[in-house]
């Protein structure tokens, strides 16, 4: 089975700090997905990753950075937190680079920040 | 503008009531994927089912079922004899062969089910 990974399941932070979240998946695939996930808004895509060391912008990136160093490694950077940054955020792996492949998706980081 | 919409919000039903969750999409792609993920409470998204743009068939996985029509550009989820277990958040979602996001998925905001005892 895929597994997928996130460092925390809830992490509160204060306004202004620098934040990671970290994602591992341990089934060698190729791509990877930031998402956040608010009340009445769903799932929308920060960034993703479709090999080691290449990003793409999301959706809603503004705020946000990544990085993947490792295959099987993609961390969410929040350079400086704000409240309104205060979501569950999800990281998803799949396969490979096409629309066929479903994603598999870790447990969820709950980020407050105050 | 929103590519995938569910319009139910949330829904609540009794335990052995039977319950369509209805998904709506909008593509200019010929060629495009539909999915249905379930989201329960411990939050972990799980995959319940892909469709291709190119086969219309509906699905029948024990107590769930899928119809898809072009048509109407829909992909609705009905499940038979509902379960206090099938008490979760349910969303659609759509991937495009000709993204420019990586093939990511757009989702829906999700439909919100409880099914009571």
């Amino acid at each position: 089975d895929v597994k997928v990974t996130q460092s925390s399941r809830y992490l509160v932070k204060r306004t202004g700090e620098k934040v990671f979240l970290e994602c591992v998946q341990d089934m060698d695939h190729e791509n990877m997905f930031w998402y956040r996930q608010d009340p009445g808004l769903g799932l929308r895509l920060i960034y993703f990753s479709y090999d080691v060391k290449m990003k793409e912008k999301g959706d809603i990136p503004e705020g946000y950075s990544v990085s993947r160093e490792k295959k099987e490694r993609f961390s969410l950077i929040l350079e400086s937190a704000s409240t309104n940054q205060t979501s569950m955020y999800l990281c998803a792996s799949r396969q490979s680079w096409s629309s066929y492949n479903e994603q598999f998706f870790g447990p969820g980081t709950r980020l407050t920040v105050l | 503008a929103q590519k995938v919409t569910q319009a139910q919000t949330e829904i609540s039903v009794v335990e052995k009531e039977d319950v369509t969750l209805d998904c709506v999409y909008e593509t200019r792609d010929t060629t495009y994927y539909l999915f249905w993920y379930k989201q329960p409470p411990s939050g972990e998204l799980v995959f319940l089912i892909r469709r291709n743009s190119f086969d219309e068939q509906n699905e029948i996985s024990g107590r769930y079922s899928w119809n898809f029509q072009k048509s109407t550009s829909s992909f609705n989820f009905t499940i038979t004899a509902s379960q206090v277990v099938d008490s979760a958040v349910y969303f659609c979602a759509l991937s495009e062969a000709n993204s420019n996001s990586g093939y990511a998925l757009n989702f829906g905001k999700g439909t919100s089910l409880l099914v009571t005892p």
